[in-house]
């Protein structure tokens, strides 16, 4: 179990420049999560795949994200003319397929808008 | 809109105190789980509860689900200064998606 890995770490970007971030989630894992995390806040969800099939997008989701998750292993969160509000921390997750599976979370890709 | 409520947000104490923390929901949660945060870094599971009145202990942690799984607590007895961090409850709903609360930030003095 290596655990949850997001890449990169820390991206600052100019306004108005698409970025995007990478998750690998724990390899047995189906299920896996984006959620956005603003300073002072908990997490909030964004959406989440069952294999790679997304099941799920939140409204907090605007035309400008996308993810992607071709082959059910790794995904990707895309933001396309990037925003001063996008300047979060974005944490992946994910867990085994089932009901009240604990969510395993990667150390999250913080986002700087300049 | 937060679904789910913490209390308090912060909390400040000396290192041997006792704590509780607070999770409060006024819609049923199908599981509900607790997790710690430390700056910069992703959170970390502590523990999952599923059934109504059940109480978990981890070491100086005891977790309790409310018996109409709607509310959880978190108690920390003598805490420690390696108990800093943020302490963060998460709800599940429908076995997909999971509401987080904004947290409870707490720091122990030495």
């Amino acid at each position: 179990d290596t655990g949850v890995s997001q890449d990169p770490r820390h991206k600052i970007t100019k306004r108005g420049q698409n970025v995007t971030f990478r998750c690998d989630p724990i390899s047995e894992h189906n299920r896996l999560y984006w959620y956005r995390q603003t300073l002072g806040q908990g997490p909030e969800f964004l959406t989440y795949f069952q294999n790679e099939a997304q099941l799920e997008k939140s409204r907090l989701l605007s035309d400008r994200f996308s993810a992607e998750r071709p082959k059910g292993s790794f995904s990707t969160l895309e933001i396309q003319r990037t925003e001063q509000g996008d300047s979060a921390m974005y944490l992946c997750a994910s867990s085994r397929t089932g009901a009240n599976q604990p969510q395993h979370f990667g150390d999250g890709t913080r986002l700087s808008i300049l | 809109t937060q679904l789910l409520e913490q209390s308090p947000q912060f909390l400040s104490i000396q290192e041997g105190e006792n704590l509780t923390v607070y999770c409060n929901s006024s819609s049923v949660f199908s599981s509900l789980q607790w997790y710690r945060q430390e700056p910069g870094e992703g959170p970390v599971l502590l523990v999952t509860v599923v059934t109504g009145g059940e109480v978990k202990k981890l070491k100086r942690l005891t977790f309790q689900f409310g018996d109409a799984r709607k509310d959880s607590s978190l108690h920390i007895t003598a805490a420690q200064p390696g108990d800093t961090g943020l302490y963060l409850c998460a709800a599940g709903y429908n076995f997909n998606k999971f509401y987080f609360g904004s947290g409870t930030k707490l720091n122990v003095k030495p």
